[in-house]
């Protein structure tokens, strides 16, 4: 199974706000709402910032949030920070009882 | 506070197998789902699989043959063995716990473990 589709990168200046998104089939993210997104600063451990599309983690500045749309998850960030800069996965419940990942996101902040 | 810890050889020879252990501190491993994925350098994150506490697991298709996960929960541990290894499966190895249900999130991860496969 092919890994969700989010774009390679995607880029914004401090205090704007920019949206990534993760598009599955109606077997993964449009079948469920168990679509997760995590934080991965490289070197570190990835960290879970919004699960069951739209829900924060424990302690997850309000700056994030999730949505879905048919076979589409999105995850927005506003008032952009520097330590925002990181890449980001998206990650899906499958109808084969299974999880995928997206490919991942490159977030630079200008 | 949980927190998850990687351990094992760090290095192996193609066709050999690799074995990682996860141990659970802070926390009981019992009714949770807990989950090992992989990032080759350069590329994005890839699921391996997860096994319950009660032992049942469920494997990324593309590695199922080469896969077998196993829980000790006298030890909270859980571990990963991968078989016939090739220089694709060089990459950083990370344990994360999920929830009671297969579909939930991956709340706690571990710091990562680098595995690399060379003659």
């Amino acid at each position: 199974q092919s890994a969700l589709t989010q774009p390679a990168s995607v880029s914004g200046s401090p205090g704007q706000s920019i949206t990534i998104t993760c598009t599955g089939t109606g077997s993964d993210v449009g079948g469920y709402y168990y679509v997760s997104w995590y934080q991965h600063h490289p070197g570190k451990a990835p960290k879970l910032i919004i699960y069951d599309v739209s829900d924060r983690s424990s302690g997850v500045s309000d700056r994030f949030s999730g949505s879905k749309s048919g076979n589409t998850a999105s995850l927005t960030i506003s008032g952009l920070r520097t330590e925002d800069e990181a890449d980001y996965y998206c990650l899906s419940y499958t109808v084969s009882g299974t999880v995928i990942f997206g490919g991942g996101t490159k977030l630079t902040v200008l | 506070q949980v927190q998850l810890q990687e351990s094992g050889p760090g290095l192996a020879k193609p066709s050999e197998t690799l074995s990682l252990t996860c141990t659970v501190s802070g926390g009981s491993i019992d009714s949770f789902y807990w989950n090992w994925v992989r990032q080759p350098a350069g590329k994005g994150l890839e699921w391996i699989g997860h096994i319950y506490s009660s032992g049942r697991t469920n494997y990324n298709s593309s590695l199922k043959t080469r896969v077998t996960m196993s829980v000790d929960t006298s030890k909270n541990q859980f571990s990963l063995k991968l078989t016939s290894v090739t220089a694709a499966d060089t990459a950083v190895y990370y344990c994360a716990r999920g929830g009671g249900r297969k579909w939930d999130a991956f709340h706690v991860w571990g710091q990562g473990t680098m595995f690399t496969v060379s003659s």
